[in-house]
């Protein structure tokens, strides 16, 4: 069983529309819960990051962690063609578990 | 600028060759990594270091081989390229810190013929 598994997607949304990422993991020892952004033909970069049950806002991204089910969410509102990319969940105990990527388009 | 850097940006090469990825990074971060990233699968760790003279291999298995002599630089070395090595290969770089905010190059897309 993987460690983390991330819905594939792709996903395709025209602008203005909320966006809706969502991961699930198997290690409850789980401590800190991330989500990176990658462009086409660039490295990932981290976009969120919380260590708690509960939602974290930055801007138009919220990241939501529900340790109890353990599943977490990436939701971006307000979507801009600037948001396409594949975004990766990822998660940390002693070492760091990615999820494979979800592409989205986000339609002008 | 603070960066990561990883050269070559492409790399297309025949079998049986010696190939060395470069990746620096002036952060002046201990902790750095080597990905693998392949289209729609997962990051898988390959190789990593805590500092200088230290370095681990990773979850995949890999052929490749890694020096760190200097803080900044962490180069991989494929001492015979084989198809099956054709990839997305990610150098990051880290703090020490409790969890690991990674900072990624722009990767090496290696294709070996």
């Amino acid at each position: 069983q993987k460690e983390v598994e991330q819905d594939p997607g792709p996903l395709s949304v025209p602008e203005g529309a909320i966006v809706s990422l969502n991961c699930t993991y198997s290690n409850s020892a789980f401590q800190y819960f991330m989500w990176y952004r990658q462009y086409s033909r660039k490295g990932p970069e981290l976009l969120m990051y919380t260590y708690s049950s509960g939602n974290k806002e930055d801007g138009r991204f919220t990241a939501q962690v529900d340790k109890s089910s353990k599943y977490i969410s990436l939701f971006i509102r307000d979507s801009q063609p600037s948001d396409s990319a594949t975004y990766l969940c990822a998660i940390n105990d002693y070492k760091l578990s990615f999820g494979a990527g979800t592409t989205v388009t986000v339609r002008a | 600028e603070a960066d990561i850097y990883q050269t070559p940006r492409y790399l297309v090469i025949g079998t049986g060759k010696k190939i060395t990825l470069e990746c620096s990074q002036t952060m002046g971060h201990d902790k750095m990594y080597w990905y693998q990233q392949d289209p729609g699968m997962e990051l898988h760790l390959i190789h990593y270091s805590y500092g200088v003279n230290s370095t681990e291999k990773g979850d995949l298995s890999s052929e490749s081989t890694v020096s760190r002599i200097r803080t900044e630089h962490f180069p991989l070395t494929l001492e015979s390229a084989r198809p099956s090595h054709t990839s997305q290969y990610l150098c990051a770089s880290s703090e020490k810190a409790s969890f690991e905010k990674l900072f990624f190059g722009s990767g090496t897309q290696l294709s070996v013929l």
